[in-house]
């Protein structure tokens, strides 16, 4: 992914709606993909992963849709709630089997307004 | 809290100065990695250990960083001779490596100001 500086891109949802967050990863070669959320004055929060051989997965509220063609991630959050809005990055392991060293992208702000 | 532990949570040093943080990972977990993260930007890997012994080595690690995981459990950053450029927040994480691919849960890290 690309990083934006200070400048995050910024999605706004009312609150209710469903959110859709996107990410273009780096490395064709990766094999694991993670969505993590992190909120001002924490350390990143683990959502959801997906390992290449699938192409979605679901959890509470989410899903991640991995798209290997066009190296595409994103995560879909459903009834999107105030307590959702953070910066959330996705992140690559680069070196499978070496160590789940992660390459991060560079944020997405997600604003939900009451 | 059986979470990441990390200590300092903030720390202002002067130019020229050494740092040293110490992260305390979840107690069965065996991997343990340092991260970095400026304002705006997602974590950078910094390196990692699997047990004691420190496996992978960024470049972003300069001469002037060194960790250390002595015993396995806790582990230590130090930075020598702190410049501006040090100024970040630290994030510590930790996983338990079952067949290589894991998750990270990360501490709330530890804010490195450089004056």
């Amino acid at each position: 992914g690309e990083n934006v500086g200070l400048h995050l891109p910024t999605l706004s949802v009312q609150e209710g709606d469903n959110s859709i967050i996107n990410c273009a990863y780096s490395n064709s070669a990766s094999d694991y993909f993670i969505w993590y959320k992190q909120e001002s004055g924490k350390g990143p929060q683990f959502i959801i992963d997906i390992r290449s051989n699938m192409d979605k997965r679901q959890g509470q509220r989410v899903t991640v849709l991995l798209n290997k063609t066009v190296k595409h991630l994103s995560l879909q959050i459903a009834a999107t709630q105030p307590g959702d809005s953070a910066v959330y990055f996705c992140a690559e392991n680069i070196s499978p089997g070496a160590g789940n060293m992660l390459t991060f992208g560079g944020g997405t702000r997600l604003m939900v307004k009451p | 809290d059986t979470g990441v532990s990390q200590d300092p949570r903030h720390k202002i040093t002067k130019r020229g100065q050494n740092v040293t943080f110490r992260c305390d990972p979840i107690s069965e977990h065996n991997r343990l990695y340092w991260y970095r993260q400026t304002l705006g930007q997602g974590p950078e890997f910094l390196t990692y250990f699997q047990n004691e012994a420190q496996l992978e080595k960024s470049r972003l690690l300069s001469d002037r960083f060194s960790a250390e995981r002595p015993k396995g459990s806790f582990s230590t950053l130090e930075i020598q001779r702190t410049e501006q450029g040090d100024s970040a927040m630290y994030l510590c994480a930790s996983s338990l490596d079952v067949r290589g691919l894991e998750k990270l849960f990360f501490g709330s890290g530890t804010q490195l100001s450089v004056l």
